[in-house]
């Protein structure tokens, strides 16, 4: 079945660095890849629509500046915490649907921040 | 405004017997509804899922139902496994290459 990779799987900073977490899909090409974030016992939440070639789209709520997202290419799509602070701590979840008429999405392992 | 409920948020169950775990939606324009299974530490796995023109879809031991008219799915796993404990999510899609939006899961306690 189709593949998606994310990486960091765990990645741990002081306050006010910046961390880039990378979603690649493996065999398929995904113009289109979803960014979710996971509090402890919630659900996932969808943070931004990662379009490839264009910008993304972030859901109400989601500060663009602070979350850079960049779909360089069919396969990558890239989330950058910028200048992160403890309370953005948590489990960040890329997906992406190999298809265009399924509604199934594969989902990365996820990557588990911690700010310090 | 949550458009896809779990209202239970844990179920504990026997092995051998039915797990039923339920879903309700609000959007009538949903048309694809899908069970992810969720581990700790790690992401999603997709389970099964159903498209609203049908009303039933199955797949080894687990079955997924669904009632359009009551904006409800439920999923059937029978029997029950240890090894299905985890937390299950209902997930729901409109027009295809949305997102989708999911329930805030249930967690489900297989024990031998």
């Amino acid at each position: 079945g189709a593949v998606v990779s994310q990486h960091p799987s765990r990645v741990i900073c002081k306050s006010g660095t910046s961390v880039k977490i990378e979603c690649r899909s493996l065999d398929f090409q995904a113009t289109t890849m979803f960014w979710y974030r996971q509090f402890p016992k919630q659900s996932l939440m969808l943070m931004a629509t990662s379009n490839e070639g264009s910008k993304a789209t972030y859901e109400q709520g989601v500060e663009k500046d602070k979350f850079l997202i960049n779909h360089a290419s069919l396969t990558l799509s890239t989330l950058t915490v910028t200048s992160a602070h403890p309370e953005d701590s948590s489990f960040y979840i890329c997906s992406a649907r190999a298809g265009r008429n399924t509604g199934e999405l594969f989902f990365g392992e996820g990557s588990r921040l911690t700010v310090l | 405004d949550q458009q896809v409920k779990q209202n239970s948020p844990s179920l504990s169950v026997q092995e051998g017997r039915i797990s039923i775990l339920n879903c309700d939606y609000t959007n009538s324009m949903f048309d694809y509804f899908l069970w992810y299974k969720k581990y700790p530490a790690e992401g999603p796995t997709f389970l099964i899922s159903i498209s609203s023109i049908k009303d039933k879809n199955e797949d080894g031991r687990f079955t997924v139902f669904l009632n359009k008219s009551a904006k409800h799915l439920s999923l059937h796993i029978v029997p029950s496994q240890p090894g299905d404990s985890a937390v299950y999510f209902c997930a729901a899609s409109g027009q295809a290459g949305t997102a989708l939006i999911f329930g805030k899961g249930t967690t489900l306690s297989v024990s031998s």
